[in-house]
Formats: C-alpha cells, sequence, structure tokens
C-alpha cells in the first residue's frame, strides 16, 4: 500500500534555502507531487515529478527524487515570509486509482 | 485563471440535516476528488469520480454519498449531518492519464 511521510515541522531565515523531506513506499510508477497550503486556504500545486525523473527546476524551486531510497525533496531558495506555509507532499499511481496519497504536512516557518 | 470551485467557503449546519457540497472544474477533466483535512490526520479520501455517472469510494466513505450527472460537476452529499463530520472539505480534478491535479479552495463545514 501507499505511505507518505514528511517532518511536521522547519524553520529557517529568510534567505537561507529550505529544503523539505518526504519519503514514499509504494514501489510502483508513479507521479510525486508537492503542494502548499496558506492559513485559511486550499490547496496550491506547486511541482510535481514523474517517478523516472530525478530532478525538476522551476524558479526557486528543485524538487530531487532518489528513487533507490523513495526518498523526495523540495528545496527553497532564497526563502521569503511569503513562503511560511504547510508543504504536502503526495503519491499517486499512473494505474487505477488516482486519487493521491498525502503526506501529513511539514509546517515552514520563516523567521525575518 | 479559476480551475476549480466550491459552492460554500464556510458553512454551518444542524445535526442530521441534509448537506450538499458542490464543486465545478472547467478544465474538462475526467477525474474528481473529494478529499477532508483534519489536524493531524492530514487529508484523507471520500470519494472519487472518473466519469460522469461513475463513483468509486475512497477511505473514509461512511456517511457520504456523491453524484456526478455532468463532467464539470461533483457533489458530496451528507445525508445526516453528524458533530464527526465537522472537517475541511476538499475537492480536486485531474485528468485520467495522471499529472496535474488541482484543488478548490476548501469548504469548511460545522455540524453543531
Amino acid at each position: 500500500g501507499e505511505d507518505v511521510e514528511q517532518s511536521l515541522f522547519l524553520s529557517v531565515r529568510e534567505g537561507d534555502s529550505s529544503v523539505i523531506n518526504c519519503t514514499y513506499t509504494d514501489s510502483s510508477s508513479t507521479y510525486l507531487y508537492w503542494y502548499k497550503q496558506e492559513p485559511g486556504a486550499g490547496l496550491q500545486l506547486l511541482t510535481y515529478i514523474f517517478s523516472n525523473m530525478d530532478m525538476k527546476q522551476d524558479q526557486r524551486l528543485t524538487v530531487l527524487l532518489n528513487k533507490k531510497d523513495k526518498h523526495l525533496s523540495l528545496r527553497i531558495a532564497d526563502t521569503q515570509t511569503g513562503d511560511s506555509a504547510i508543504y504536502f507532499c503526495a503519491e499517486s499511481m499512473i494505474t487505477g486509482r488516482r486519487a493521491l496519497t498525502f503526506g501529513s504536512g511539514t509546517r515552514l516557518q520563516v523567521q525575518p | 485563471d479559476v480551475k476549480v470551485t466550491q459552492s460554500s467557503r464556510y458553512l454551518v449546519k444542524r445535526t442530521g440535516e441534509k448537506v450538499f457540497l458542490e464543486c465545478v472544474q472547467d478544465m474538462d477533466h475526467e477525474n474528481m476528488f473529494w478529499y477532508r483535512q483534519d489536524p493531524g490526520l492530514g487529508l484523507r479520501l471520500i470519494y472519487f469520480s472518473y466519469d460522469v455517472k461513475m463513483k468509486e469510494k475512497g477511505d473514509i466513505p461512511e456517511g457520504y454519498s456523491v453524484s456526478r450527472e455532468k463532467k464539470e460537476r461533483f457533489s458530496l452529499i451528507l445525508e445526516s449531518a453528524s458533530t464527526n463530520q465537522t472537517s475541511m472539505y476538499l475537492c480536486a480534478a485531474g485528468t485520467s492519464g495522471g499529472g496535474e491535479q488541482f484543488f478548490g479552495p476548501g469548504t469548511r463545514l460545522t455540524v453543531l
């Protein structure tokens, strides 16, 4: 079955890089996602990666995938106070049920 | 740039009432999903639909039903609301091939 795990909390200083980590258990071909949720808001899709990729970069965001260890990370360069939010890692299969399995979310706090 | 909308941001209902939560997407995606989000439990899948008039139970379907009469609209129904259904409800839409899944802003339901 699918299981996605994340650490609960990360605190960084403004201008530093943030790295949010996630592990997943499903060994099938899959999509892996990063979502951002600000207080009182829905989930905003930041980026996603297919499991045959190693890396994806989009402006300040870099996603790294270690397939051997089933480890996914999201790096935010030059972290800003506006990046403070909860970040969810999620996984979905490419066949069968397409629903997302979520981690519990990592709360990122950016100190000025 | 609106992709997924939900009928209400906040809703307060009484125990035993029938509750309808509506979700509409403008992306012509085949798959639609209903999740609930609770502190400490993350997001859990209630129901999903991969086509008009088709539905599948998710991980926590008890006490809920759904309706998908048109491709763009997916409704979540609480037949007789109970206090343990107080939660944030999130709707999402995605393609049949996987990849992007977009979420609505969420409906915070309180059952008194």
